[in-house]
């Protein structure tokens, strides 16, 4: 069974500084990882997508990173906002298939940046 | 255009009571999901449907029945309604083909509360 597990659960930062959020997962046969931001009462946001075969991908101040050997995963977020204020989530998809299209969510990471 | 929509946004009934939540998406997407987020902002799959076919059913309570008119709409219906089912529910859509395969998007959720 999978399971996702995301630290630190809370973070707090001054404006500007550049930060990483872990992800870990068990079971390393993932299809592909996702990161999302849930602003308090929204939804999900989906911010970056990465396949297995991938590595990283990029959007913006963000870089996700993805090493599915070790069960991996970190999200940077450079030149931090207040603005960037939000629960952040990792999701992983465990293959192609039937029940395997869906996605196991860690706890989140709850990213305070102070001005 | 609203991606992912849900209605109603909030929901506040009588234990006993049977309730729905709607759901549309116009990303063109194949495949539609349920989601609920607990008191503790977990995030935990309920269904999915690829095409109007049912391929996602975990462990929850049959009182919770799932129905897709087409692969733009996916609706929740709750019946006898508990107050552990207290909850938030997201509806989400992915396409399982192509670019960025698999990538999540969610509606705004649908906050129920029983009394």
């Amino acid at each position: 069974k999978q399971e996702v597990t995301q630290i630190p659960a809370a973070l707090s930062v001054p404006e500007g500084e550049n930060l990483v959020l872990n992800c870990s997962f068990t079971d390393s046969a993932i299809y592909n990882l996702q990161w999302f931001r849930q602003d308090p009462g929204k939804g999900l946001t989906s911010l970056l997508l990465i396949q297995s075969s991938q590595r990283e991908q990029t959007s913006g101040r963000l870089n996700a990173s993805l090493d599915k050997s070790s069960g991996r995963s970190t999200l940077y977020i450079a030149a931090s906002q207040p603005g960037d204020s939000a629960t952040y989530l990792c999701a992983v998809r465990r293959g192609s298939g039937g029940s395997n299209y869906k996605l196991t969510f860690g706890k989140g990471t709850l990213l305070t940046v102070n001005p | 255009d609203t991606a992912v929509s849900q209605t109603p946004k909030y929901l506040v009934t009588q234990m006993g009571n049977d309730k729905s939540i709607k759901c549309e998406q116009n990303l063109g997407h194949d495949t539609m999901y349920w989601y609920k987020q607990d008191s503790k902002k977990f995030l935990k799959i309920m269904f999915s449907y690829n095409n109007k076919e049912l391929i996602i059913n975990e462990t929850v309570p049959n009182r919770f029945s799932p129905k897709s008119p087409d692969k733009a709409h996916l609706n929740l219906h709750i019946n006898s309604l508990e107050l552990g089912d207290s909850a938030v529910y997201f509806c989400a859509s992915s396409q399982l083909a192509g670019v960025n395969t698999g990538e999540l998007f969610f509606g705004e959720g649908s906050r129920l509360t029983v009394l």
